[in-house]
């Protein structure tokens, strides 16, 4: 059975500050990693990518990951109210096989 | 269009109804994938095509589902006999090859009565 897990939050941080959102999953053969935000009632949007273990900038965003521990983060810098979303870790095995999601963890950036 | 689109965005039916739900990829993109959503859970993968052959369909729950996408383009997907437990969202997304991120459309509510 493919996993990924997730604390579902909600994580609440305040404006400016630091959000770290965590995920892990269960197959060893996952090879790829995706973030994806999601606003309610909106379809998901991909925030970033990872395929190497190690670290990954982008803007504001930094995710993580670390094969042997069989972790992902994502490090979201100077959070915004409208950071506030819930946040989607997603793998995948095989190339063209599925993605296997989280169920998302609600993040909550207050003013 | 810049997208992925799908139509309806809204389909109320009532059980035991037939339900088809379209998704239109963007241009040039070759594969493309269903996922149905449920209220407070991440999409769950139905099926994934690359051209217009179902290289993945071992997400479809169970027979009374089942999607086409006969010329490698816009998608459909097919549900008979619809039950209440089927009301979800569906997204379909797309990507450009097998091994590059999925772009989502906005969904398909659906409600079965």
């Amino acid at each position: 059975q493919k996993e990924v897990e997730q604390n579902s939050g909600p994580l609440s941080v305040p404006e400016g500050a630091i959000a770290s959102l965590n995920c892990t999953y269960s197959d060893r053969g996952s090879q790829s990693f995706f973030w994806y935000r999601q606003y309610s009632g909106k379809s998901p949007e991909l925030i970033m990518s990872i395929y190497s273990n190690g670290d990954k900038e982008d803007g504001r965003f930094t995710a993580q990951l670390n094969k042997a521990s069989q972790y992902v983060s994502l490090l979201i810098r100077d959070s915004q109210p409208s950071d506030s979303a819930t946040y989607l870790c997603a793998a995948r095995v095989n190339y063209g096989q599925n993605f296997v999601f989280g169920p998302g963890t609600r993040l909550s950036v207050l003013p | 269009g810049a997208g992925v689109s799908q139509t309806p965005s809204n389909k109320v039916t009532e059980k035991g109804k037939y339900v088809e739900l379209r998704c239109d990829p963007i241009s040039g993109h070759t594969a493309l994938y269903w996922y149905r959503q449920s209220l407070g859970q991440g999409p769950e993968f139905l099926i994934y095509f690359q051209g217009t052959g179902a290289a993945d369909d071992s997400g479809l729950p169970n027979d009374r589902f089942f999607a086409v996408r006969p010329e490698g383009s816009v998608s459909t997907l097919k549900i008979q006999r619809t039950e209440r437990g089927d009301s979800a969202v569906y997204l379909c997304a797309s990507s450009l090859g097998a091994q590059n991120e999925q772009f989502f459309g906005p969904g398909t509510r659906l409600t079965v009565l």
